[in-house]
């Protein structure tokens, strides 16, 4: 366990479907992020949160709504997604902003849109 | 623009061998951080070194060396008698300072050590 728990580990989902994503940490981090690992393309970075505001949003599409209610918890809200959409989801977290800090990842959730 | 180039896309080796992993990245800043990670099957990423632009001293940690030459914008990371559990795929990875929450990965090598 790395102190980071994303859930459901897999996901099978229609293009029709609603879905969310959820990640946990409990290592008192301020700043959490949502990658993308899709099959042969380097891993990408969706989203950034410092203290529950959003700090980067990097031109992902509106199907994809991100929520950090707390600092401890942050969803990835699903939404007519696309086929191309599956792919491995990973959640990561840091002391604060910044990859200087460190960032610890969890083990991600494998979503396949059918 | 910035970017992170490992050639080897798979590597396999025999137990007990070396084997050596190539990063080359691309960037104009002078200030930046590398980074190397391990995705093992369960698929966390786990952290294994941050370098910073100004050091350039090689790293020896256990078994796990590193190579950061500026000279030839390369970040190589060598693995001394390989173990079985040291399959997984490596990822390098830049971050510039100044837009220090982005890490830009490199498409990962698969490394797999064969009893």
């Amino acid at each position: 366990e790395t102190g980071v728990t994303q859930t459901p580990r897999h996901l099978v989902m229609g293009m029709t479907n609603k879905k969310s994503l959820k990640c946990e940490q409990h290592l008192g981090h301020n700043a959490m992020y949502w990658y993308k690992q899709s099959a042969k393309k380097p891993l990408e970075l969706m989203f950034v949160y410092s203290l529950e505001e959003r700090v980067e949003n990097n031109s992902v599409p509106s199907r994809f709504s991100p929520e950090c209610p707390n600092s401890s918890h942050l969803f990835l809200h699903l939404h007519t997604l696309q086929p191309e959409d599956s792919a491995l989801y990973l959640c990561a977290s840091s002391q604060d902003v910044g990859v200087y800090y460190g960032y610890t990842f969890g083990s991600g959730t494998r979503l396949t849109v059918v | 623009a910035q970017k992170v180039t490992q050639a080897q896309t798979e590597i396999s080796v025999v137990e007990k061998e070396d084997v050596t992993l190539d990063c080359v990245y691309e960037t104009r800043d002078t200030t930046y951080y590398l980074f190397w990670y391990k995705q093992p099957p369960s698929g966390e990423l786990v952290f294994l070194i941050r370098r910073n632009s100004f050091d350039e001293q090689n790293e020896i940690s256990g078994r796990y060396s590193w190579n950061f030459q500026k000279s030839t914008s390369s970040f190589n990371f060598t693995i001394t008698a390989s173990q079985v559990v040291d399959s997984a795929v490596y990822f390098c990875a830049l971050s510039l300072m100044d837009s220090s929450y982005k890490l830009i990965f490199g498409s990962g090598t698969r490394l797999l050590v064969r009893p």
